[in-house]
């Protein structure tokens, strides 16, 4: 059984402090894997598509980068904003195109 | 920009009532997902389409059905609703070569 798993399961920070969190995947058969937001009572939205050992990737204060070897990817959040407050999935997709998602990150950032 | 809505934000069902659930995205993508998503669990995959009158289970298909009729409209269907498919829904669609998906708003549903 192909397990994605998420850490921490939520998270409590303040406004300004930078923060990362870990999606875990097997480490064979890998084809990709995204990183996905979901602010409440919103869909879910694309934030990142990695594919290669080694990728790093940014997007205004947020970065993720990606370790297929050993199987995880950290997504970090600099300076943390409370619109940043959202739930963060990841997705592991295998070489057979099948597509797993973590159970996501709840970020509760205060301000 | 990629558009994919869904029938009902809200639905309040009864046990054993048909409920379909429609979803339309108005970007020629080839693919189309269902999940659910419930508290402390990921999105888990019901049924996916990767082409018209084209469907594949995913890891929970039992007490659902789909259908594909046309590329843009993915509809899910609850033949006989129970309590335990009260959830959250999402559609997805993706162009082929999968693709980053994008997600309609979801519906959520309640079996009384």
């Amino acid at each position: 059984i192909l397990n994605v798993e998420q850490s921490p399961q939520s998270l409590h920070v303040q406004e300004g402090d930078s923060t990362n969190f870990t999606c875990s995947f097997p480490s064979s058969n890998f084809y990709a894997l995204h990183w996905y937001r979901w602010e409440t009572a919103k869909s879910p939205e694309a934030l990142f598509v990695m594919t290669l050992n080694g990728d790093e990737k940014k997007k205004g204060r947020i970065s993720a980068t990606l370790n297929t070897k050993e199987g995880y990817s950290y997504l970090y959040i600099k300076g943390s904003q409370p619109e940043d407050s959202a739930t963060y999935l990841c997705a592991f997709i295998t070489g057979g195109f099948k597509t797993i998602f973590g159970a996501g990150t709840r970020l509760f950032v205060k301000a | 920009d990629v558009k994919v809505t869904q029938s009902s934000r809200y639905l309040v069902k009864r046990t054993g009532e048909k409920v379909f659930l429609e979803c339309v995205q108005d970007m020629d993508h080839e693919n189309m997902f269902w999940y659910r998503q419930d508290p402390g669990l990921g999105l888990r995959l019901i049924y996916f389409s990767y082409d018209v009158k084209m469907k594949e289970k995913g890891d929970i298909p039992e007490g659902y059905s789909v259908s594909r009729e046309k590329k843009e409209r993915f509809s899910l269907i609850l033949e006989s609703a129970s309590t335990n498919q009260t959830s959250m829904y999402l559609c997805a669609s993706s162009s082929r070569g999968l693709e980053t998906q994008y997600f309609g708003p979801g519906t959520r549903l309640l079996v009384l």
